[in-house]
């Protein structure tokens, strides 16, 4: 089975572009994560979705920061501008309803430099 | 609050020895606990869970985790590292919403 695909898996621009980052959960999986990770902050929740739905944003750092969920298969996570603090790598995880003991699956990640 | 304590951020064993990375957790009650690893440019890897019964859980490549509800602590374990095991890991706690917490991340290092 494919796992969590996340796209781009390297995005370098310049400050105060538009950046926009994709994910494709697990099929059947209807919990979405977004995670950010820095050496300083180690892994941060920035927000997740339940069938869609946005649950809890309170982990977005600022409104430059946004979130979607269109449908069950894919989801974007966007700043817009973008900021040199933003730099970092964002995960993406999905993982299945039913009880809190079941765990999350990971993307590889995207790597992000803000210039 | 609750909070995941990883007390150490690297832990250095020579290949062949046994392994240990701590964790403690803050939740009363019963707590969900999982251990994740992460290898370079990769994202974190599950590895193992406790949810009830058994102390003593058994998870991917022959790692395994002790909880213990009296010290509250929740480590991993592992008898004989290999070089392969070099990696972050990650212990993680949900108390039973879905928003899971993770530990800052103990960094392993194998040496051959």
């Amino acid at each position: 089975d494919a796992g969590v695909i996340q796209s781009p898996r390297h995005e370098v621009t310049e400050m105060g572009q538009e950046v926009t980052l994709r994910c494709k959960p697990i099929s059947g999986h209807d919990y979405l994560f977004w995670y950010r990770q820095t050496m300083m902050r180690g892994l941060e929740l920035l927000i997740y979705f339940n069938n869609n739905v946005p649950i809890d944003d309170s982990g977005m750092p600022e409104d430059r920061f946004s979130a979607k969920m269109p449908n069950a298969s894919f989801s974007t996570l966007k700043i817009q501008p973008s900021e040199p603090r933003d730099s970092a790598v964002y995960f993406c995880a999905s993982s299945r309803t039913g009880t809190p003991n079941q765990p999350q699956h990971f993307g590889d990640g995207t790597r992000l430099s803000i210039l | 609050a609750q909070s995941v304590a990883q007390p150490e951020d690297q832990v250095n064993v020579a290949e062949g020895n046994p392994l240990t990375v701590k964790c403690t957790y803050s939740v009363s009650g019963n707590p969900y606990l999982f251990w994740y690893v992460q290898y370079p440019n990769r994202g974190l890897q599950f590895l193992l869970k406790y949810i009830t019964g058994d102390n003593l859980v058994k998870g991917s490549y022959g790692f395994e985790a002790e909880f213990n509800k009296s010290q509250t602590s929740f480590h991993l374990k592992k008898p004989s590292a290999l070089v392969s095991d070099s990696a972050l890991y990650f212990c993680a706690e949900n108390t039973g919403g879905f928003k899971t917490i993770f530990g800052a991340g103990t960094r392993l290092f194998v040496k051959a």
